[in-house]
């Protein structure tokens, strides 16, 4: 069966369809903004990020939307490929000056061919 | 591949024994953080070393400790382990601290 901590948002898209990854941030305070992909047995792998002065940024395929009224954060992928398929998380600096980050649970993605 | 290494990349401990991982950061880079990784979860700060000082802490217990070096390699290491420890521990290093972090595939610590 599956273990405590494995429920971890699911979203599946056929291959050349277009992905959205949310993700509710927690503090207002948060000045920066990061998404990582996080392939199985890799470590994060940085894909874009966005500070809070700017509301959208775009990316090589990948644009990222920022609302800070609700606290939302998403991750677009345009033409999603097989190699896409992994674990994306949202990361949040609280600014603290550490520049610690603070992770989401995670969204795993997977594209069906 | 972001230029930051570790080892080793997998490691079996008994509980209340000692471990060191370590990790190298990418060239240029001065500022290396340390996470742990719960199966299923997102990292959890564990501290951040910057020129060779502690430049921040997440919410361990001090047995959880750190070195940065010159080169600013960094070495993470625990006392007295406990099962709950098992996790898979990332090192990212970045250049200067407010930047982009980049991560190693990190070390994967199981504790009997």
């Amino acid at each position: 069966g599956e273990s405590v901590g494995l429920h971890l948002p699911t979203l599946s898209v056929q291959e050349g369809d277009n992905s959205i990854i949310n993700c509710a941030y927690s503090n207002s305070a948060s000045d920066y903004f990061i998404w990582y992909k996080q392939e199985s047995g890799k470590g994060p792998q940085f894909i874009i990020d966005i500070r809070s002065n700017m509301d959208k940024r775009q990316g090589q395929r990948v644009t990222v939307l920022l609302n800070k009224t609700v606290k939302h954060l998403s991750l677009q992928i345009a033409a999603t490929q097989p190699g896409d398929s992994a674990v994306y998380f949202c990361a949040e600096n609280i600014g603290t000056g550490a520049n610690n980050l603070f992770f989401g649970t995670g969204t795993r993605l997977t594209v069906i061919p | 591949e972001t230029g930051v290494t570790q080892s080793p990349t997998h490691l079996i401990k008994t509980r209340g024994q000692q471990v060191t991982l370590r990790c190298s950061s990418q060239s240029g880079h001065n500022t290396v953080s340390w996470y742990q990784q719960a199966l299923g979860q997102g990292p959890q700060f564990i501290f951040q070393y910057y020129r060779e000082e502690e430049n921040g802490r997440g919410n361990f217990p001090p047995r959880f400790s750190g070195l940065q070096f010159p080169n600013y390699s960094s070495e993470l290491n625990v006392n007295a382990l406990e099962l709950d420890d098992s996790a898979l521990y990332l090192c990212a290093s970045s250049l200067e601290h407010g930047n982009i972090q980049y991560f190693g595939a990190g070390t994967r610590l199981s504790v009997l």
